[in-house]
């Protein structure tokens, strides 16, 4: 069986540039994740789908990040405009619903802002 | 405030057991402690979970002291592949996870 699937596993943009992440869940999850990880904050909740519908988004760290489930087996998630300080490695991850207790991650995204 | 303990980094050698302790002494009734591990570069991996009951999978086994303050995950014959951060997390239905800095384990040859 496929897992989380991640698109680009690596992405080097300069700064002011759009930069969009994307996810296919493992088929038949209901609930979709999206994290952020770096040396100083470790891995950090950014916001999660429940059947398509965004939850909790108190994550996000402002509004230059934006996050769409348009359907069961798709998530992006977009940085508009794009700085230094978005570097980081972007996992998904997903689950059979939002209360099972095995959350399955991506390989992630490495994102490089320069 | 962090749920739970770690220690930064703990070293084993090739075919012995590893015994990674956490600790969390606030956790309530209704909380699961949970462990994921992350090798180099890749995504979080799923290890095990439990409530009060001692748990075994096929990777690990998962030992909660009776108070529930504790608990302590054991890899039987860590291998070189098993070298990852390892984390304890406590969490119940409906709640986030939450990472901390977990533990770096090193399996020594």
């Amino acid at each position: 069986d496929a897992g989380v699937i991640q698109s680009p596993r690596h992405e080097v943009t300069e700064m002011g540039q759009e930069v969009t992440l994307r996810c296919k869940p493992i088929s038949g999850h209901n609930s979709l994740f999206w994290y952020r990880q770096t040396m100083m904050r470790g891995l950090e909740l950014l916001i999660y789908f429940n059947n398509n519908v965004p939850i909790d988004d108190s994550g996000m760290p402002e509004d230059r990040f934006s996050a769409k489930m348009p359907n069961a087996s798709f998530s992006t998630l977009k940085i508009q405009p794009s700085e230094p300080r978005d570097s980081a490695v972007y996992f998904c991850a997903s689950s059979l619903t939002s209360d099972q207790e095995t959350q399955y991650f991506g390989p992630g995204t490495r994102l490089l802002v320069l | 405030d962090a749920k739970t303990t770690q220690p930064t980094s703990m070293d084993c050698a090739e075919g012995r057991a590893a015994n990674l302790p956490c600790n969390h002494s606030t956790i309530s009734g209704n909380e699961y402690v949970y462990w994921y591990r992350q090798i180099h570069s890749q995504g979080p991996q799923y290890i095990i979970h439990g409530l009060k009951n001692n748990e075994t999978n096929e990777m690990a086994s998962l030992i909660i002291t009776e108070d529930r303050k504790s608990s302590t995950l054991i890899l039987p014959h860590a291998t070189l592949r098993d070298t990852a951060v390892y984390y304890c997390i406590v969490r119940s239905y409906g709640q986030n996870f939450v990472f901390g800095p977990g533990t770096r384990l090193s399996v020594l040859p």
